[in-house]
């Protein structure tokens, strides 16, 4: 199985600040990658598929990178409505596996 | 637009089947462009995938579950179900169905339900 390390586990950051979330995985996966973001008592929501492709809808603020074994999503600008939890996902191969959540705090 | 939801008992006994429906709205089940999915996540935990089913019935699931996971189809109803079984208390999570994309081999979790809690204790 692949396995999924996000970085950091939590991080406390301002409203306007530029953030950015790691994910590695244990064997390549070429570009085969999702992000989520998760809030309390919601079901998860896809922003970025394809390490760098933002979903419909999702603001321009977000955005992906990496291939192979190394991945980011950046926040360029925080808004009060990001904090959350940001999941990475690879799509490559059973069976699909998460990484173990980003907790995005308010400082 | 597409929806889902998650519907079945909110709690189960040890060593009994957990038995879960998604139904979809807004659109069709036996859709060409589309898997569908279960994951779960036991409170204040990661996610995790359960298995994938498309219309026709071919169903991919994880390893770690197979030997007690069934997911079915329905076309005429428009749902799609997960049965569970020998559960324990491991298996307390909050459930969620979802539309899965494929595309370019790569499997995506478009669009998720609420999510339902099951919890497993006598």
């Amino acid at each position: 199985d692949i396995q999924m390390t996000q970085s950091p586990s939590s991080v406390s950051a301002s409203v306007g600040d530029r953030v950015t979330i790691t994910c590695r995985a244990s064997q390549g996966i070429s570009s085969w990658l999702a992000w989520y973001q998760q809030k309390p008592g919601k079901a998860p929501k896809l922003l970025i598929y394809a390490a760098s492709s933002l979903q419909s809808g999702v603001p321009s603020r977000f955005s992906g990178s990496g291939s192979g074994t190394d991945f980011t999503l950046t926040i360029s600008s925080l808004q009060p409505e990001d904090f959350a939890t940001y999941y990475c996902q690879q799509a490559n191969s059973f069976p699909l596996g998460f990484g173990q959540g980003t907790r995005l705090e308010i400082k | 637009q597409l929806q889902l939801q998650e519907s079945g008992p909110g709690l189960v006994k040890p060593s009994e089947t957990l038995s879960l429906t998604c139904t979809v709205s807004g659109g069709s089940i036996s859709s060409s462009s589309y898997y569908w999915g279960w994951i779960r996540q036991p409170p204040g935990k990661g996610l995790e995938w359960i298995g994938s089913i498309y219309y026709s019935g071919s169903t991919y699931y994880n390893p770690s579950l197979k030997s007690r996971v069934t997911i079915s189809v329905d076309t005429s109803k428009n749902q799609f179900s997960l049965k569970l079984s020998s559960v324990t208390a491991a298996d307390t999570a909050v459930y969620y169905c979802a539309i899965v994309v494929v595309a370019a081999r790569a499997w995506y979790f478009d669009l998720w339900g609420r999510g339902t809690l099951v919890t497993v204790s006598s």
